[in-house]
């Protein structure tokens, strides 16, 4: 059973403001990932890391930043919110090693509304 | 680069019956892995099946299975006495290497949206 949790479910915030969406997983993978989903849309790449004190950019261009000081903790930070931002954010983790079954194990994701 | 083509945006089925959701892929791989996700109006990505580009036979996980043609690129998922549960968004995902550092991601379709009706 996978163990990844990401916070808050559901955040609506003003324009410019700073914000930080969380996420933490219990099984200590080192392939940590962000995707960007826009409502009925397919999942593209934002952010990956892994391991710790490693990111990288993914596909699609992202105002957003990202850190992993810890293993567990992946957490994504906009500076300055913006109406464009508004989309739902799904964290997600994987094993390590090069086993191709490995799945994607994904947080309940977090929906940004910014007006 | 890789590629996944879901060509049905939405389809209805209705309860008890099977239904198959179509994916197709691109790839010049040689070894690859395809999955099949489940996403609820929740929002949250739930894991279905996986299928390996040298499994020899179509991988099968209780009510779903994956009809593999690899000559044809396709891996279309079939979901056998359709519940009213089963009404979600479903994708069809390919492994993809990202880079020297032995990280990779999961290409995503665009998703078919299924509806059981009663």
């Amino acid at each position: 059973e996978a163990d990844i949790y990401q916070t808050p479910r559901y955040l609506v915030i003003g324009t410019g403001k700073k914000i930080t969406l969380e996420c933490s997983q219990t099984m200590g993978h080192d392939k940590m990932y962000w995707y960007q989903q826009d409502p009925g849309m397919e999942l593209h790449l934002i952010h990956y890391s892994y391991g710790v004190n490693s990111t990288e950019k993914g596909d699609l261009s992202s105002e957003s930043t990202v850190s992993r000081i810890r293993t567990e903790h992946f957490p994504l930070t906009l500076e300055s919110a913006r109406p464009s931002h508004t989309s739902q954010y799904l964290c997600a983790s994987s094993e390590s090693g090069t086993d191709y079954n490995s799945p994607l194990h994904f947080g309940n994701g977090t929906r940004l509304t910014v007006t | 680069a890789q590629k996944i083509t879901q060509t049905q945006p939405g389809m209805f089925v209705q309860e008890k019956e099977a239904v198959t959701l179509d994916c197709t892929y691109d790839t010049s791989d040689q070894s690859y892995g395809l999955f099949w996700y489940k996403q609820p109006s929740s929002g949250e990505m739930i894991f279905l099946i996986y299928q390996g580009s040298y499994d020899e036979q179509n991988a099968t996980e209780g009510r779903y299975s994956l009809n593999f043609q690899k000559a044809r690129k396709s891996a279309n998922l079939v979901i056998s006495a359709s519940q009213l549960g089963d009404s979600a968004m479903y994708f069809c995902a390919m492994r993809e290497d990202l880079d020297q550092g032995g990280s990779e991601k999961l290409v995503f379709g665009k998703g078919t949206k299924l509806t059981v009706n009663p």
